[in-house]
């Protein structure tokens, strides 16, 4: 079955940086786009970033624009998160979601990393 | 960015009734809507895409309908599992947006 399982998050202060994985097994990872979506602590899920099956396409939401970067390695079923210059409204538990099999929304999810930045 | 707000923000019903949460987005977004349940602590799970696509697995009591800019999600009898959060999420243009909530409770 599809386990998505993030890790590398934790507690981070201002400013410093922090990368998020999000090991993929139980389906053919290369044939599917994928997904970060964050939810800060009482909030609704926020869309962070997008990237596509083979890596070519990438979007990103405003607020991270420019500080993170995702990316993948099809060779180890891996994606990341690259955080950088994070700010305290970056705290948030991250979920990695493949793309669901009718299109590019967020279909299964991963259990949720949590990332507190803070001094 | 496309807006989606979801009404009400908190509904009270007891097992067995039939409710519906709606959910409005500012654009015309065609079909590109789908909808998660969420329970506390624990990730989103998808039940509906493309509007009215039951996700496999998901009970027959969810249902999905509308296009363009007006949404409704419909649980037809509900259940003791059903008690959850619930959210859209529109899917046609980056960034993808999602409603605040509806939070189902137990009347």
């Amino acid at each position: 079955q599809v386990q998505l399982v993030e890790s590398g998050g934790g507690v981070v202060q201002p400013g410093r940086s922090l990368r998020l994985s999000c090991a993929a097994s139980g389906f053919t990872f290369s044939n599917y786009g994928m997904h970060w979506v964050r939810q800060a602590p009482g909030k609704g899920p926020e869309w962070v970033a997008v990237i596509s099956s083979d890596g070519g396409n990438k979007y990103y939401a405003d607020p991270v624009k420019g500080r993170f970067t995702i990316s993948r390695d099809n060779s180890k079923n891996t994606l990341y998160l690259q955080m950088n210059s994070l700010r305290a409204e970056d705290t948030a538990v991250y979920y990695c979601s493949k793309y669901g099999d009718g299109s590019g929304y967020p279909g299964y999810w991963g259990q949720g990393i949590l990332v507190t930045v803070s001094s | 960015d496309i807006q989606m707000t979801q009404s009400p923000s908190t509904l009270s019903a007891s097992v067995g009734d039939r409710v519906t949460i709606t959910c409005r987005a500012s654009q015309d977004i065609s079909t590109w809507l789908a909808w998660y349940q969420q329970k506390v602590g624990k990730a989103p799970k998808l039940l509906i895409y493309k509007a009215s696509s039951l996700e496999s697995g998901v009970p027959l009591r969810f249902s999905g309908s509308g296009s363009g800019t007006e949404f409704t999600l419909t649980i037809s009898s509900l259940q003791p599992d059903d008690f959850a959060t619930y959210y859209c999420q529109q899917y046609s243009t980056y960034p993808y947006t999602f409603g605040q909530g509806t939070k189902l409770e137990i009347k």
